[in-house]
């Protein structure tokens, strides 16, 4: 199975500070991207796709490398209530309609006073 | 807009027991998914139903695990005999289309003792 690996953490970061995660997928043809955050006993949520020209919502931004097969995000100006897991997805497109996404493990983050 | 509802919400159960989940997913969305969070781990995909059919059933244990979506609105989905390893949280998720985001609903966490 194609596999999507992230460096589980935990980051602990002070509030205000730029924090960064990247993420690695394994298969080349994979055709979207996406980080999806969970909070403690809660349900994923997506918190943005990722597009090849790199992409910025507010203080979260989002960049893909194909080359490399690699996925960023940046967080500036962290929040308390930025403290959450965040996952990085990656959707294989493998065709008939399958669409499941693929979950890496997931990087806990957390944002200290 | 209502979100996708799941229940039961928690459930316990003893190895070799059977359980079943069920899935209601927001209006109108023709793609519905189910993943499997072991505690620390990212969502797996289980199967991926598209209105009433079966689209990848590819990580599904079949022996003991089956899916259905009869209606092509609400599913089910069943496990006969449990195991210990199945402990973990069941999500269930829908899209509009399969190009679409996938909202996933709050899950239902399984203990199998």
């Amino acid at each position: 199975r194609k596999e999507v690996e992230q460096d589980p953490g935990p980051f602990n970061v002070p509030e205000g500070a730029t924090v960064a995660f990247n993420c690695t997928y394994s298969n080349s043809a994979s055709q979207s991207f996406f980080w999806y955050r969970q909070d403690c006993r809660k349900e994923p949520k997506l918190l943005m796709s990722v597009y090849s020209s790199g992409n910025e919502d507010g203080r979260f931004t989002a960049q893909l490398n194909r080359a490399s097969q690699y996925i960023s995000l940046l967080i500036r100006d962290s929040k308390l209530s930025d403290s959450a897991t965040y996952l990085c997805v990656v959707n294989h497109g493998e065709g008939g309609g399958a669409d499941g996404l693929t979950f890496g493990k997931g990087t806990h983050l957390i944002i200290q006073p | 807009e209502a979100g996708v509802a799941q229940s039961p919400r928690y459930k316990i159960i003893e190895k070799r027991q059977s359980v079943a989940f069920w899935c209601n997913p927001i209006s109108g969305h023709a793609t519905l998914y189910w993943y499997q969070q072991i505690l620390g781990q990212g969502p797996k995909l289980l199967i991926q139903f598209q209105n009433n059919g079966v689209v990848d059933d590819s990580q599904l244990p079949k022996d003991r695990f089956s899916a259905e979506r009869l209606k092509g609105v609400d599913s089910t989905l069943k496990i006969q005999p449990a195991k210990l390893e199945d402990s973990a949280v069941y999500l269930c998720a829908s899209s509009y289309t399969r190009w679409d985001t996938q909202y996933f609903g709050p899950g239902t966490r399984l203990t199998v003792l």
